[in-house]
């Protein structure tokens, strides 16, 4: 089955500055690899996805690349913000609509 | 639309002791989800399901049963619980790749 590994386990920046979370996954048949935030006490909540058929996708302040060749795939957010502060998961998806997910990264942006 | 609910929010229960976790969706999907999520493990499929009627093992689906007897509903149920039972339970849904995820139930196994 799938495996995803998920690097760091916690993150902390200055506001403002960038943070980077990177995946890894081993089945090539995978092809969608979505981004989940978060907060405390709260489900995970969809921020952003890529196909594998993009290396690249932007929202906003938000961006996934993909390089499907080496089997990784990040999560870029830049200036970022107190309220960015939460658990972020990459998953991946290779069929029946299951996704399996990293063990995610604690970002912490302090003021 | 009220999403994806979970009940109930917190449960403590006794060894041995059984429960059933409701799930229900108001978007008409198809597919619907158990996970559980420990500390540092991420989230971890249980159980599945592609439409009314029909169920499928994730990666760690010993100990618990499901099923979907309507479109909108998903039952996770603990027949025995034990401590290592003990998590956070996540129920999500999609119509065929976004996942929707409920607020979550809090679960103690004493």
């Amino acid at each position: 089955g799938e495996n995803v590994e998920q690097h760091p386990s916690t993150l902390s920046v200055q506001e403002g500055d960038s943070a980077v979370i990177k995946c890894t996954y081993s089945d090539s048949a995978s092809n969608y690899f979505p981004w989940y935030k978060q907060e405390l006490g709260k489900g995970p909540q969809l921020i952003i996805d890529i196909r594998s058929n993009v290396g690249e996708k932007k929202d906003q302040r938000i961006a996934v690349t993909l390089n499907k060749t080496a089997k990784h795939f990040s999560l870029h957010i830049t200036e970022t913000q107190p309220e960015d502060s939460a658990v972020y998961f990459c998953a991946a998806s290779s069929g029946y609509s299951t996704l399996t997910f990293g063990k995610g990264t604690m970002l912490l942006v302090s003021p | 639309n009220a999403g994806v609910t979970q009940t109930p929010k917190f449960r403590v229960l006794k060894t041995g002791q059984s429960m059933t976790l409701l799930c229900a969706q108001d978007m008409n999907h198809e597919y619907m989800y158990w996970y559980r999520q420990d500390p540092g493990m991420g989230l971890r499929l249980i159980h599945y399901s592609v439409g009314e009627g029909t169920t499928a093992k994730g990666e760690v689906p010993d100990g618990y049963n499901v099923s979907r007897l309507k479109k909108q509903n998903f039952l996770l149920g603990l027949e025995s619980a034990a401590p290592s039972q003990t998590s956070v339970y996540f129920c999500a849904s999609s119509s065929g790749n976004e996942q929707f995820f409920g607020p979550g139930t809090r679960l103690t196994v004493l």
